[in-house]
């Protein structure tokens, strides 16, 4: 069974669209992330939620906005898409806040802007 | 902006050597460090979560220190194996005032038989 799944796992899309990338986890964990993995294969952490609550929101436009409809399932919406959003997006779950327990990590989603 | 580093960048080495990373990052509001592992297509996945001054941890043939006071934590890999090719990451999470992670670059590790 997969720990933390993202979908889709590939998405290519034009400039200006709006998207959707799902991310679920199963388990029972309380907090997830949102990692963006940028051309030098950097991962920069975007944003956290602990039991549906934000609690980290670094810098990142405000055309990303992630929704936590339950604690198992974050999701990022990405609004007029630009080219710069191409990147691999990380869905990672810990089972408390940040750096006290380790995150599994999702398997990625490659984000194609054309 | 959070500076962790990690040295060397990449590193090539035999099957049967021993090798060691480093990871550097601010020696002050330290709350944890992570070390992960990340092979080529796939996740990362974690190796250690440190915590305190002094951690020793092992893993197998993977064990991993940490001195919060100088702001550095050492990763050894002990006969290293074709296996253990993968890159090396260590994170940063600062604990006082807005807490957040941040990624080193990582260790490229290339194990040849």
């Amino acid at each position: 069974d997969t720990a933390v799944s993202q979908t889709p796992k590939y998405l290519v899309t034009q400039m200006g669209n709006d998207k959707s990338i799902k991310c679920e986890q199963n388990l029972g964990h309380d907090t997830m992330y949102w990692y963006k993995q940028d051309s030098k294969k950097f991962l920069k952490i975007m944003f956290s939620y602990n039991n549906k609550e934000l609690i980290i929101n670094e810098t990142v436009p405000n055309r990303f906005s992630p929704k936590s409809p339950d604690k198992a399932h974050l999701n990022l919406h990405i609004n007029s898409l630009e080219l710069g959003d191409s990147a691999v997006y990380f869905c990672a779950s810990s089972r408390a806040p940040l750096g006290g327990t380790e995150q599994y990590f999702g398997p990625g989603t490659r984000l194609t802007v054309t | 902006i959070l500076n962790v580093e990690q040295s060397p960048q990449s590193l090539h080495v035999q099957e049967g050597d021993s090798t060691n990373f480093t990871c550097s990052f601010p020696s002050s509001n330290f709350y944890a460090l992570h070390w992960y592992r990340w092979e080529t297509a796939k996740s990362p996945e974690a190796l250690f979560v440190m915590t305190l001054n002094g951690d020793e941890k092992k893993k197998g043939r993977i064990s991993a220190t940490l001195n919060t006071k100088e702001g550095y934590s050492y990763l050894y890999i002990k006969g290293s194996q074709p296996e253990d090719s993968a890159t090396y990451l260590c994170a940063f999470i600062r604990g006082s005032g807005y807490s957040t992670l941040t990624f080193g670059k990582g260790t490229m590790l290339l194990v040849s038989p």
